[in-house]
């Protein structure tokens, strides 16, 4: 089994300012890892995924993540952020079976201010 | 790339009466679908996982014979929430997992029930 904890529940910052989202996970065999952007009474957006090679891995909307297998963690960035960047992240982790669930961390309410 | 529709977006039902939600994979097919519930300000919880043409693999307290989860297809899968009450009210998302694009998720469905 998998477990996702994203260590921060909100994160306020000003437009233009870089931003770190926090995600740690464990898991007991190897996995792929996931980040996910949702906006009020929407689904889930891929922003990016790592399933193998470099562990730094870029994704849509100027996002980057890496992956850090001994500390096992995949922190979401950005360097600089824009107002249409509010919005709930989450990080997810799945098993590498065929069809395997994901699981979700708690998610991180990221909130930029003019 | 991968789309996932999801129908009706928002739903208001009377007590007592049921509902169904659909989830189509509209440019692959799924091999696996998902359903998860979404509580306000909170983390998706998965409340089923289906194959098409099998059974739905529920999660420990999510009663089967109120959310009743068909696959029949590759492309579809729908969640009936079978004489509801207020309770039920939530966002309800599916997920569709291809064997090339990963998990897509729908629009959510928030349901009222009055």
């Amino acid at each position: 089994a998998q477990s996702v904890t994203q260590l921060d529940s909100q994160v306020p910052v000003f437009e233009e300012a870089p931003v770190e989202l926090r995600c740690n996970y464990s898991s007991s065999v190897s996995v792929y890892l996931f980040w996910y952007v949702q906006y009020p009474n929407q689904g889930l957006q891929l922003l990016l995924k790592y399933l193998s090679g470099s562990t730094l891995v870029k994704g849509i909307n100027g996002f980057e993540a890496e992956f850090n297998k001994s500390q096992t963690s995949f922190h979401l960035r950005k360097p600089s952020v824009h107002i249409s960047d509010t919005a709930e992240y989450f990080c997810a982790v799945s098993d590498q079976k065929s069809g395997s669930r994901l699981t979700f961390g708690e998610g991180t309410q990221l909130t930029v201010n003019p | 790339g991968a789309v996932v529709s999801q129908h009706p977006s928002r739903v208001i039902c009377k007590s007592g009466t049921s509902v169904k939600i659909e989830c189509r994979s509209l440019d692959f097919q799924a091999t696996t679908m998902f359903w998860y519930r979404q509580f306000p300000k909170q983390s998706l919880m998965l409340m089923a996982t289906s194959n098409e043409g099998s059974k739905a693999t529920y999660e420990q307290g999510v009663e089967k014979d109120k959310f009743l989860i068909n696959h029949a297809s590759l492309t579809l899968s729908t969640l009936t929430v079978t004489s509801a009450h207020p309770e039920d009210s939530s966002f309800y998302i599916c997920s569709a997992r291809g064997q090339l694009y990963g998990y897509t998720f729908g629009s959510g469905t928030r349901l009222t029930v009055v």
